[in-house]
């Protein structure tokens, strides 16, 4: 079945520091790639999502970047800031073509 | 925030009880899902619903059923509760399944004694 790899599963950074986070799919038919925030107690929220035909989508501080010949995606977050500490969950769709499968999250610090 | 509800938002239970969780939805969203989010593991798919009475298995669905009557409810059902089912469960609905947003329900905290 489908397979969604998340790496790292923590990440500390200082603040004002860029962040990187990498999924990596095994269905090549997936055309449709969320990334979720969630705060500690809270609810997931996407943030920001990318379609297979596009490479890269940028909103603010924050882009995902796609390579579907590599199967993988990246969430980067420039000049990071302590709200952005949180858990980041990347998705795809799962091999029936009808659910979003989660990767098991990176919990990202940013200190200040 | 999207109109879904959990209910109950907290639940301690005895080994070998059956205990229903809720997750009511006032968006008129074709599509609902259920999620167990545990330490380590991230969000697991357990069933999803792409319609009354259309329902299917995600990744551990073992010990576990829904029913979906209405659009607006979707019910997850643990007929006899295990302590491996001490979780958080996460309601999810969307308009566009797996191309569109999910907008998850604030969390059933389950524990199993």
């Amino acid at each position: 079945g489908e397979n969604v790899e998340q790496h790292p599963s923590t990440l500390s950074v200082q603040e004002g520091d860029s962040a990187v986070i990498k999924c990596t799919y095994s269905d090549s038919a997936s055309n449709y790639f969320p990334w979720y925030k969630q705060e500690l107690g809270k609810r997931p929220q996407l943030i920001i999502d990318i379609r297979s035909n596009v490479g890269e989508k940028k909103d603010q501080r924050i882009a995902v970047t796609l390579n579907k010949t590599a199967k993988h995606f990246s969430l980067h977050i420039t000049e990071t800031q302590p709200e952005d500490s949180a858990v980041y969950f990347c998705a795809a769709r799962n091999q029936a073509g009808t659910a979003l499968i989660f990767g098991k999250g990176t919990t990202l610090s940013v200190s200040s | 925030d999207a109109g879904i509800t959990q209910s109950p938002r907290h639940k301690v239970t005895e080994t070998g009880t059956p205990v229903t969780l809720r997750c009511h939805q006032t968006e008129n969203h074709r599509y609902m899902y259920w999620y167990r989010q545990d330490p380590g593991h991230g969000l697991r798919l357990i069933h999803y619903s792409y319609g009354v009475k259309d329902t299917d298995k995600g990744e551990v669905s073992d010990g576990y059923s829904v029913s979906r009557s209405k659009t607006e409810d979707f019910l997850l059902t643990l007929e006899s509760a295990t302590s491996s089912q001490t979780s958080v469960y996460f309601c999810a609905i969307s308009e566009a399944g797996n191309t569109g947003e999910l907008f998850f329900g604030e969390g059933s905290r389950l524990t199993v004694l």
